[in-house]
Parts: C-alpha cells; structure tokens; sequence
C-alpha cells in the first residue's frame, strides 16, 4: 500500500521561482528519498535523508524532515524549463520503497 | 552511482503471448529487486519483491501466475507477464538495493509494454 503523499499533486511556476513540493507519510521509516521522473521514463535518485536528520541539502535542492509530525519537504531554488517532471517521495523502513502519488511539476519558460 | 539496466526499453505484443523483461544491476549486487507497475500519471505500485534463489514475494492482488518473477543470480531479475492482455499495458520498472534498507534504490529505465 502506498505510504507517501505528495502536495501539490500539480505545480505550475514560472522559471527562476522557487518550487515547493510536500510530502507526508504515515508510519516510521529509516530514510526517506525523493525521486525525479521525466514523462515516461524511470526514476532518478535525487537525495536521501535520514531518519535522525532534519536538513539536507544538493545543488539547487533543499529537502527537510520532521519525523514528529511525519512529514517532509523538497524545495527546488531559482527553477528552470528542465526541471519540469514529476517528483516523488519515498519511505523506507525494513520493506521496499513505498511511493507516494507524486507532484507534477511544469517550469514554463 | 550504480547502474540498473532494465530491457527492453518498450515492447508491443500481440494478446495471448508472453513478454520478459530483464533487470540486470550492472556494477552492484543485489541480492533483491523490485519490481513496479505504473499506470499514466499515476504513482509507482510494487508489485513483487524479487529475492535471489529464492521465491518472490507478491503484494497483495498481484497474480504470481501471471507476472512470473526469477531472481537466478545477484545481478539479474527477470519479470515474465504470461499471456498478456491489453489490461496488461503499462509502464513497469525495476529497482535494487545495493545492501541493507538504508541506502538509495536504483531504478531501470523502465519498460512500456503496449499488449494489442
């Protein structure tokens, strides 16, 4: 069963804003990961954090993590046409990466 | 990071036949693999649990007779969807663990069956 759930299921912003993408989860889990996923195509890894860490932070991605409140965020900075996919979270315990139903993201130029 | 090779990349079958698609984990082993079904716009659903030399384990509603899983060495997982249907159309990717349940997943690039 899925785990994850994402908001906004849809995100539409100009390029150069910053995109903030949600997500929350329901039972404990040892790391939490968000995936990007370009139209018919498979996943691409894009950070991991972990389950006593609360900040993290690649590039242009910042990701945080409230486990009191199971929730996390991924906050992509000064966006571009290309980061236009969709993303999805993650959860991991001791079972198999349990989607949640993913943002939609479109950076219009 | 590591690589998982999923093949083919997209494949059309006529009704009544059956498609494999491999999983290979290229410079890793991994001694399981998942296997995902994802419909348009939608999230990925686990299917099965591949575990090398041993069976796969099936979530719930997932027909094993239908969607044949083989786990035969620490690099290659091979999923058999039987007698495909046109239901069976879908987008279906692999993944694997390098080790234990704190670490990354890689993913396949995915297959897209199309069953006519």
């Amino acid at each position: 069963s899925q785990q994850g759930e994402e908001d906004p299921q849809a995100l539409s912003i100009q390029e150069g804003e910053n995109a903030t993408m949600n997500c929350s989860y329901k039972t404990s889990i040892n790391n939490l990961q968000w995936y990007r996923q370009n139209s018919g195509r498979g996943l691409v890894h894009l950070i991991l954090i972990r389950s006593n860490e609360r900040e993290k932070h690649s590039g242009r991605l910042r990701v945080t993590l409230d486990t009191s409140k199971k929730s996390s965020s991924l906050l992509i900075t000064a966006s571009r046409a290309a980061d236009t996919a969709s993303y999805f979270c993650a959860t991991s315990g001791n079972t198999p990466l349990v989607f949640g139903k993913g943002t939609r993201l479109s950076v219009i130029a | 990071g590591a690589v998982v090779s999923q093949h083919p990349s997209r494949v059309i079958c006529k009704s009544g036949t059956s498609v494999k698609i491999e999983c290979r984990s290229l410079d890793f082993q991994a001694t399981t693999m998942f296997w995902y079904r994802q419909f348009p716009k939608q999230s990925l659903m686990l299917m099965a649990t591949s575990n090398e030399g041993s069976k796969a384990t099936y979530e719930q509603g997932v027909e094993k007779d239908k969607f044949l899983i083989n786990h035969a060495s620490l690099t290659l997982s091979t999923l058999t969807v039987t007698s495909a249907h046109p239901e069976d159309s879908s987008f279906y990717i692999c993944s694997a663990r390098e080790w234990g349940g704190n670490t990354e997943a890689f993913f396949g690039q995915g297959t897209r069956l199309t069953v006519v």
